[in-house]
């Protein structure tokens, strides 16, 4: 069983939708990560929470720990944020683990 | 802003030959890592570098693996004999406390 599970696994939605994607891990953690993954394969780090909420433009992270569960939101979707969203937990300064990642396709 | 740089962006070889992977963690970062995405699977852990040593590594980091901080401001990933199954995206990531910043990732294709 992967400690980090997502959902949905896919995702498409129209321009503008407001978007959530899940995340659930089943260990304790320091800090969970978002990051996402545009279609060349670089990957790029949206938040890293321990807890409460954060929000980077259109974007919002928020994570409950007692549910060992975090939600990444996208208000006003845009064609440009189609990518791969992934969510990585994380103990102090070792190594991430991935959950599968979310695909995102937003439709003009 | 301070990045990660990883070279070659793509690298093809034979198998049974050795590469290595290049990166240049941002300069104050003391914690290392090297992460690798199979085709349409999850990125997974490779190996930790901390002062000098690796402080974990994975089940697939095995023999044919090391990595090696050359000087101070590299930090490599040396594959000995590749296999065809080490075809992959493989990521470098550096952090200073818990943050970690990902490079753009070298295309291992083995043949």
């Amino acid at each position: 069983k992967n400690e980090v599970e997502q959902s949905p696994q896919n995702l498409t939605a129209q321009e503008g939708e407001f978007i959530t994607i899940n995340c659930s891990y089943s260990v304790g953690i320091s800090a969970l990560h978002w990051l996402q993954q545009h279609p060349g394969g670089g990957i790029v780090s949206l938040f890293m929470l321990s807890s409460g909420k954060k929000k980077h433009g259109r974007l919002i992270a928020t994570i409950n720990i007692q549910e060992k569960h975090s939600s990444l939101h996208i208000t006003a979707s845009h064609p440009r944020d189609s990518a791969v969203y992934i969510c990585a937990r994380e103990m102090g300064n070792e190594k991430l683990t991935f959950g599968t990642g979310t695909r995102l396709t937003i439709i003009p | 802003e301070p990045e990660v740089t990883q070279t070659p962006s793509h690298q093809v070889t034979q198998m049974g030959q050795e590469v290595i992977l290049r990166c240049v963690p941002i300069s104050n970062h003391l914690y290392f890592y090297w992460y690798r995405q199979i085709l349409g699977q999850k990125v997974e852990f490779l190996v930790s570098f901390y002062n000098n040593e690796i402080s974990e590594k994975s089940e697939i980091f095995d023999d044919q693996f090391s990595v090696e901080r050359p000087d101070g401001s590299n930090f490599t990933l040396k594959i000995r004999s590749t296999k065809l199954e080490d075809s992959a995206m493989y990521f470098c990531a550096s952090s200073e406390h818990t943050a970690q910043y990902f490079g753009p990732g070298t295309r291992l294709t083995v043949l």
